[in-house]
């Protein structure tokens, strides 16, 4: 069975300055998606970003960008230039290519806080 | 955003009292699901439906059942509210056009005393 780990409960990062959040998962697949969602604290469920394993080059959505280890099976998300609005609840998450419905499954999050 | 809604936003019930939760999208999307959130879990798929009157369970449908007789209302139903299912809902949309990328509703906090 596919599962996804976070392995940082708890990180903080200073205002204006980059962060990383990590994320590995396990797969017997080839071809699956993985995701980043952020979830602030009024509860929303947000996309970040979206990687399709077959796709080599790293996707990236302004300030965020992810490190794609394939190999490796690891996901970790970058925040580049961080902001008092990116504190929240971050959930790394994995859906492979073969079931007929979007079965996500999801870390248990990293909660990262932003210092002034 | 999205256009999909969930109700009610908040619920406090007593344990053994039957609890329905409504989600009603406005997006003609395929799939809808029911996740519940917990503390050191993220989220876990409790039931999902892929049409009209098709369901089938997740990985955490024991004391769960849900309906879904109009492709844009997806109701999950407790049928007897017990303590563990104290949790915060939330139901998704996807369509799967373009690969899995499923948009949430705003959650319902329920409590279960």
């Amino acid at each position: 069975a596919q599962t996804v780990t976070q392995s940082q409960p708890e990180m903080s990062v200073q205002e204006a300055e980059t962060v990383t959040l990590s994320c590995t998962y396990d797969t017997s697949e080839s071809d699956y998606y993985l995701f980043w969602y952020k979830q602030p604290p009024s509860r929303q469920m947000i996309l970040v970003i979206r990687q399709e394993a077959y796709k080599q080059q790293n996707a990236t959505e302004n300030r965020f960008s992810v490190n794609f280890q394939k190999a490796a099976k690891s996901f970790s998300l970058k925040i580049s230039d961080s902001q008092l609005g990116d504190a929240a609840m971050y959930f790394c998450a994995y859906s492979d290519m073969k079931t007929s419905y979007d079965k996500v499954i999801f870390g248990p999050g990293t909660s990262l806080s932003v210092i002034p | 955003d999205a256009g999909i809604t969930q109700s009610p936003r908040h619920k406090v019930t007593e344990t053994g009292t039957p609890v329905t939760l409504r989600c009603h999208q406005t997006e003609n999307h395929r799939y809808m699901y029911w996740y519940r959130q917990d503390p050191g879990h993220g989220l876990r798929l409790i039931h999902y439906s892929y049409g009209v009157k098709d369901t089938d369970k997740g990985e955490v449908s024991d004391g769960y059942s849900v309906s879904r007789s109009k492709t844009e209302d997806f109701l999950l139903t407790l049928e007897s509210a017990t303590s563990s299912q104290t949790s915060v809902y939330f139901c998704a949309i996807s369509e799967l056009v373009k690969g899995p990328s499923a948009f949430f509703g705003q959650g319902t906090r329920l409590t279960v005393v």
